[in-house]
């Protein structure tokens, strides 16, 4: 069974900070690995994704970052700002599904301070 | 924008009653999704769709069910409610072969 995690649970920078989140998964036959963000009371938005033959997708100041060897991907964020706070989750599927089931990490709660 | 949009946004509703959440899409993606979202569980998949007629469970699936008779409506019901189902539901739609999720705005859902 694919299980992911993601640390830190929560984040807290100040403005124009770079940093970076992690994600871990348990299976690398992956299909694809996908980052979205969360912010309260709202549903996810897609922010990037990785497909299992990809190394890399950058999206402005973000970019992440694949590998499946070790089973982590990690999401940078450049410059951040107090906009940038919110929830970021990352979901894995898997080849055997031909992608078609995400199984999700808990997220990082990421707070940017003016 | 994919087009995705979840009927009731809110809902509460009392032990043993049936409820019924609707998921719409305006385009004509293969793929549909329900899932909860608890504290502590993170996002947890209970029914997904790959067509008309098709579906699969997912790992949270005990008490409930799901139907889909048309491309752009995935229906997902509690047959009858219990405190347990409590929980924000959220629809997602994957689009065409990269397998990207796009997700709606979510339903909560409180069962007293």
């Amino acid at each position: 069974k694919q299980e992911v995690t993601q640390i830190p649970a929560a984040l807290s920078v100040p403005e124009g900070e770079n940093l970076v989140l992690n994600c871990s998964f348990t299976d690398s036959a992956i299909y694809n690995l996908q980052w979205f963000r969360q912010d309260p009371g709202k549903g996810l938005t897609s922010l990037l994704l990785i497909q299992s033959s990809q190394r890399e997708q950058t999206s402005g100041r973000l970019n992440a970052s694949l590998d499946k060897s070790s089973g982590r991907s990690t999401l940078y964020i450049a410059a951040s700002q107090p906009g940038d706070s919110a929830t970021y989750l990352c979901a894995v599927s898997l080849k055997e599904t031909s992608g078609s089931r995400l199984t999700f990490g808990e997220g990082t709660q990421l707070t940017v301070n003016p | 924008d994919a087009g995705i949009t979840q009927s009731p946004r809110h809902k509460v509703t009392e032990t043993g009653t049936p409820v019924t959440l609707r998921c719409h899409q305006t385009e004509n993606h293969r793929y549909m999704y329900w899932y909860r979202q608890d504290p502590g569980h993170g996002l947890r998949l209970i029914h997904y769709s790959y067509g008309v007629k098709d579906t699969d469970k997912g790992e949270v699936s005990d008490g409930y069910s799901v139907s889909r008779s048309k491309t752009e409506d995935f229906l997902l019901t509690l047959e009858s409610a219990t405190s347990s189902q409590t929980s924000v539901y959220f629809c997602a739609l994957r689009a065409g072969w990269t397998g990207e999720l796009f997700f709606g705005e979510g339903s909560r859902l409180t069962v007293l």
